[in-house]
């Protein structure tokens, strides 16, 4: 059973980065027929992907974040990571990350995790 | 973009009633359309990918339809736990997209 976990500072002064990891468990992200998401979804409000990378380390940004965004793989660690720089209060909220395959964004998910914008 | 539009935004249901959720896609997305549901403080679960498929686990009452621009979602006799919120999301193209969801509630 795969399973992913989010993990990252829940407090981030604007401004500053926020970064975040997601672990894997139970499978691989060297396996070339899944890619990897990030996805955000503010309180009460609906869900917003912000971008995937696959195991080869090609990337696809949403273009409203693109000029702020950064992510990652480090497959040795079956890890993948997000960096979003100079955040503000509108960058406030859960972080998820999943896993895409043939025909699908999200066939396994992370529980979450909160992240706060504020001084 | 391909914008995702779902409708309704919200509705109201009785136990046993027969739920229908629309999604609409501002360009043909094929059949790369899933559909998830989403409880109160919990992740997403994909309920169906592909537009009709069901993933192992998920109720035989859950069905969905549809290709291109237009897909739905059915719930044939809605049980207590499946009030909850539900969005579509293409994968056709990126940026990938998800509808505004509906929440379904007890009427």
């Amino acid at each position: 059973q795969v399973q992913l976990q989010e993990s990252g500072p829940g407090l981030v002064k604007p401004s500053q980065t926020l970064s975040l990891t997601c672990s894997i468990s139970g499978g691989s992200l060297n396996n070339n027929n899944y890619y990897w998401n990030w996805i955000r979804q503010p309180a009460g409000k609906g869900l917003e992907w912000i971008g995937l990378i696959y195991s080869s380390g090609r990337t696809k940004y949403n273009p409203s974040l693109r000029s702020r965004l950064t992510i990652s793989i480090d497959s040795s660690k079956s890890q993948f990571s997000l960096e979003l720089t100079s955040v503000t209060a509108a960058d406030t909220a859960v972080y998820y990350c999943a896993r895409g395959g043939w025909n699908t964004a999200g066939d396994y998910w992370g529980q979450g995790t909160l992240v706060t914008v504020s001084s | 973009d391909i914008q995702m539009t779902q409708s309704p935004s919200s509705l109201s249901a009785s136990l046993g009633d027969r739920v229908t959720i629309t999604c609409r896609a501002s360009q043909s997305v094929g059949n790369y359309l899933s559909w998830y549901q989403q409880k109160p403080g919990k992740a997403p679960k994909l309920l169906i990918y592909a537009a009709s498929i069901l993933p192992s686990g998920v109720p035989s009452r859950f069905s969905g339809s549809g290709s291109g621009t237009d897909f739905t979602l059915t719930i044939s006799s809605l049980q207590l736990e499946d009030f909850a919120t539900y969005y579509c999301q293409q994968s056709s193209s990126a940026p990938l997209t998800f509808g505004g969801g509906t929440k379904v509630d007890i009427k």
